[in-house]
């Protein structure tokens, strides 16, 4: 069965120092992935997507995410945190062959210290 | 192209109460999806539904809870008889004609709070 694990539930880092918010996946293949962010009262938004092209995803907001498929992680990072970062993220991954519903992590909140 | 809309934003209703959440998906989007979102806790996938057809309701709960999407109209998610344990943010998502929920645009929610 597909399934994400996000390992921390908070991180809180400085402005303008980098961030990590891990996830670990278990697939019995290698899954399309995804990371959605929510900002506090705001819908979800897809922050950047994996599908078995480049294993280094690039998203918006300069957040990247490194598919690992030895280690079973996908990763989420930016090189520099600023204010308007923090939110709650999830890790995503599809159900199914045509994707017809998608499992999310437990979610990791980012806070952004000035 | 508004995105999804669901409404309302805020729900409050006592024990025993019905809920009535309201989804309309972006404009040329036939499929909708419904999550729920639990305090302090990731979002679970409820129902999934096509223009008046249930594809797969594996989250739904057994009893009190349906979902509907009529051929005009929004979506609808009903809570009946509400309890303390159904306050949450319910999310609606909606996707084009392929289906692919991983393609959906989420709304902004509706938060439940049962006193």
């Amino acid at each position: 069965a597909q399934s994400v694990t996000q390992l921390d539930s908070h991180v809180s880092v400085s402005e303008g120092t980098p961030v990590l918010l891990r996830c670990n996946y278990s697939s019995s293949y290698s899954p399309s992935l995804f990371w959605y962010v929510q900002h506090p009262n705001k819908g979800l938004q897809l922050l950047l997507k994996y599908t078995s092209a480049a294993t280094l995803v690039k998203g918006i907001n300069g957040f990247e995410a490194e598919f690992k498929k030895s280690e079973t992680s996908f990763h989420l990072t930016k090189p520099s945190a600023h204010m308007s970062d923090a939110a709650e993220y999830f890790c995503v991954v599809p159900l199914g062959s045509s994707a017809s519903k998608i499992i999310f992590g437990s979610g990791t909140r980012l806070s952004i210290r000035p | 192209n508004a995105g999804v809309m669901q409404n309302p934003r805020h729900l409050v209703r006592r024990r025993g109460q019905e809920a009535r959440l309201r989804c309309s998906p972006m404009k040329g989007h036939s499929h909708v999806y419904w999550y729920r979102q639990l305090p302090e806790e990731g979002l679970k996938f409820m129902v999934y539904l096509q223009k008046e057809n249930i594809i797969d309701e594996s989250g739904m709960p057994k009893e009190r809870f349906s979902a509907e999407f009529p051929k005009e109209g929004p979506s609808i998610l009903r809570i009946q008889q509400v309890v303390r344990g159904d306050s949450a943010a319910y999310f609606c998502a909606s996707s084009p004609d392929r289906g692919y929920a991983t393609e959906a645009f989420f709304g902004q929610g509706t938060r439940l709070t049962v006193v």
